[in-house]
């Protein structure tokens, strides 16, 4: 059984290109969480979807970003005109139930790493 | 916004020795959680606790809650090598559909 698949693992983006990372979930995980992690630092939420669905995009910029999780295919969260503070690593983590159930844990992928140069 | 505050913020300790570590969070929570983060890794879940349960094992693990000082400790017993990594709290509540994570401990075990 896969885990969490993000992809890219590394990803190396110039000021105002964009970056694009992807997310599979558990195979069965319809919640999809999207994190990001500066050096040294713990995680920050920025949204929860589910399929076709945004639940919750409180931790994300108004700008610049956004996220998706269609009903076929990965979860996409999406940075354009990247800039130097966009630099961190991006988790996503998928969960099986609804964590206001108060017994649901979340399954973390290996991170995608964006570097804007 | 962040929910825990991880103390101490960094540890380092000798093999077989106990390590600590304490998490203090501020709002009405249903569960806490603890994850561990080896460099450059994903996160990995140790051990849930519910808000009406004081105390739980797992294995080497050790949790406590005690919600009226919105706090709780993660104990690892005869540590190892292996137990070098990053430690997080994260706590979820029935009115909010994600998990707050703590500002972590970074642990040291030496051989």
């Amino acid at each position: 059984n896969a885990g969490v698949m993000q992809n890219p693992r590394h990803l190396v983006r110039r000021r105002g290109q964009e970056a694009r990372l992807r997310c599979s979930p558990v195979k069965g995980h319809s919640h999809v969480y999207w994190y990001r992690q500066l050096p040294e630092e713990g995680l920050k939420f920025m949204v929860y979807l589910q399929k076709e669905n945004i639940i919750d995009e409180s931790g994300m910029p108004k700008e610049r970003f956004s996220a998706e999780f269609p009903k076929e295919g990965p979860s996409i969260l999406r940075i354009q005109q990247v800039v130097r503070g966009d630099s961190a690593a991006y988790f996503c983590a998928s969960s099986l139930e609804l964590l206001t159930g108060g017994t649901g844990e979340l399954f973390f992928g290996e991170g995608s790493r964006l570097t804007v140069l | 916004s962040q929910q825990g505050e991880e103390d101490p913020q960094a540890l380092s300790i000798q093999e077989g020795e106990n390590a600590t570590m304490n998490c203090s969070y501020k709002t009405s929570i249903n569960n806490l959680q603890w994850y561990r983060q080896n460099s450059g890794r994903g996160l990995v879940h140790l051990i849930l606790i519910r808000s009406n349960e004081r105390e739980k094992h797992s294995g080497r693990l050790r949790v406590t809650l005690d919600t009226s000082k919105k706090s709780s400790s993660l104990l690892i017993t005869a540590s190892r090598a292996a137990d070098t990594a990053s430690y997080f709290c994260a706590t979820g509540s029935y009115n909010t559909d994600k998990l707050i994570f703590g500002t972590g401990t970074r642990l040291q075990v030496f051989p």
